[in-house]
């Protein structure tokens, strides 16, 4: 069965530093990789995916991700954060046709 | 790129009466759509794959009855809430496949 796990909870980080939310997933085969961002309120955005082919996906917004299948992981990445990034984070595994699984989420604070 | 139209964002309603809530896939076909339920600070949980022109297919735990699902056309699924309950508020997301998977922005639903 599909499992998705975002180990941090909330994370708090200086604006214009670094960002990296962990996403590690449990799937028999070779899965479909999401992350969403979602704001207060609303519905969920698509930042990236991963489907197949190179295993460093960019994404919208200046977010990338890295599908490293040995460690069962697709991490979320950005070089300099913005305010604006604040927000929750969810990772997600999915396959074929079927549902998305979705992951705990990890709520980004920005900090001036 | 796909668009998912949820309608109404935001609906308060009396204990005892139904509420629906529509999804739309407004310039792609969707033969397949999914409800979630999200509640504070959660995750998003499935609560049934809705199918055009068949029925829905719902996930343990999920009232069929209480929760009424449609997908008559391609491009629209509805979630009826029947005789809501308090314990029914929640934040309700569609979503369709497409290459991917779009949401709609969600619907905050509260039961007085």
């Amino acid at each position: 069965a599909q499992s998705v796990t975002q180990p941090d909870i909330h994370i708090t980080v200086s604006e214009g530093a670094s960002l990296e939310l962990r996403c590690n997933y449990s799937y028999g085969a070779t899965p479909y990789l999401f992350w969403y961002v979602q704001s207060p309120g609303q519905g969920l955005q698509l930042l990236l995916k991963y489907f197949s082919g190179d295993t460093l996906v960019q994404g919208i917004k200046g977010f990338e991700a890295e599908f490293k299948r040995s460690q069962s992981s697709f991490n979320l990445r950005k070089p300099s954060v913005h305010w604006s990034d604040a927000a929750e984070y969810f990772c997600a595994v999915g396959a074929g046709a079927n549902n998305l699984f979705f992951g705990t989420g990890t709520r980004l604070t920005v900090i001036p | 790129g796909a668009v998912v139209s949820q309608h109404p964002s935001r609906v308060i309603c009396k204990s005892g009466t139904s509420v629906k809530i529509e999804c739309r896939s407004l310039d792609f076909q969707a033969t397949t759509m999914f409800w979630y339920r999200q509640f504070p600070k959660q995750s998003l949980m499935l609560m049934a794959t809705s199918n055009e022109g068949s029925k829905a297919t719902y996930e343990q735990g999920v009232e069929k009855d209480k929760f009424l699902i449609n997908h008559a056309s391609l491009t629209l699924s509805t979630l009826t809430v029947t005789s809501a309950h308090p314990e029914d508020s929640s934040f309700y997301i569609c979503s369709a496949r497409d290459s991917g998977y779009t949401f709609g922005s969600g619907t905050r639903l509260t039961v007085v």
